[in-house]
């Protein structure tokens, strides 16, 4: 596997489930990101992890439950969600940290994962 | 609070055209920029990525470039093709503090045989 990877690529579930997606990079980066692209509404920073930094978007409800074991493996816990959360999830990561030099922080994202809740 | 704006939202153009898509941030304090290309259903893909020092970047039939201070940034794509339709999206990351990207709602390209 090369990139980043995530699954399941698409995931229906009821407003009583609990699931969980999975991010996996393979560049050897130390930044992960997940985001939310909804229709027509421009991609939203969900969370960061980092060796620097842990950040969440204030506006994420709770049901969205981040979990970040190493450098290398995200994970998105969902439960109760809402048919306002059917969306795409991608996930992206990073290297290097702000100020080395030639340090780009060029941002790779994953495909994405398909989520519909009903 | 930075936001990012892409003009055209949507553009059909007949293969074979230069065209130019548009992206303004209103706070200049960036890091990068970085253009993206989005398939339908898909994830993105980085095209090219300016640092805030550089005015421009090349990538085959693809220019980015950067006016910081103006708060612009252009994608010039030339002699553009069928396999070129996608939305292009446009990304910028500050220059301090959080590392994520602010997105603007990207530009439909519809380049048509």
């Amino acid at each position: 596997e090369t990139g980043v990877t995530q699954t399941p690529r698409h995931l229906v579930m009821g407003m009583t489930n609990k699931k969980s997606l999975k991010c996996e990079q393979h560049l050897g980066h130390n930044a992960m990101y997940w985001y939310k692209q909804s229709a027509k509404k421009p991609l939203e920073l969900m969370f960061v992890y980092s060796l620097e930094e842990r950040v969440e978007n204030n506006s994420v409800p709770s049901r969205f439950s981040p979990e970040c074991p190493n450098s290398s493996h995200l994970f998105l816990h969902l439960h109760t969600l809402q048919p306002e959360d059917s969306a795409l999830y991608l996930c992206a990561s990073s290297g290097a940290s702000i100020g080395l030099a030639g340090a780009y922080n060029e941002q790779f994202f994953g495909p994405g994962t398909r989520l519909t809740v009903l | 609070k930075q936001e990012v704006t892409q003009i055209p939202a949507a553009l059909s153009v007949p293969e074979g055209e230069n065209l130019v898509l548009n992206c303004s941030f209103t706070d200049s304090a960036i890091y990068n920029l970085q253009w993206f290309r989005q398939d339908p259903g898909k994830g993105l893909t980085s095209l090219l990525l300016i640092q805030s020092s550089q005015r421009e970047q090349t990538s085959g039939r693809l220019n980015a470039s950067l006016d910081k201070s103006s708060g612009r940034s252009t994608l010039y794509i030339a002699a553009s093709q069928p396999g070129d339709s996608a939305t292009y999206l446009c990304a910028v990351k500050a220059s301090t503090g959080r590392r994520a990207l602010t997105f603007g709602s990207g530009t439909r390209l519809q380049v048509q045989p």
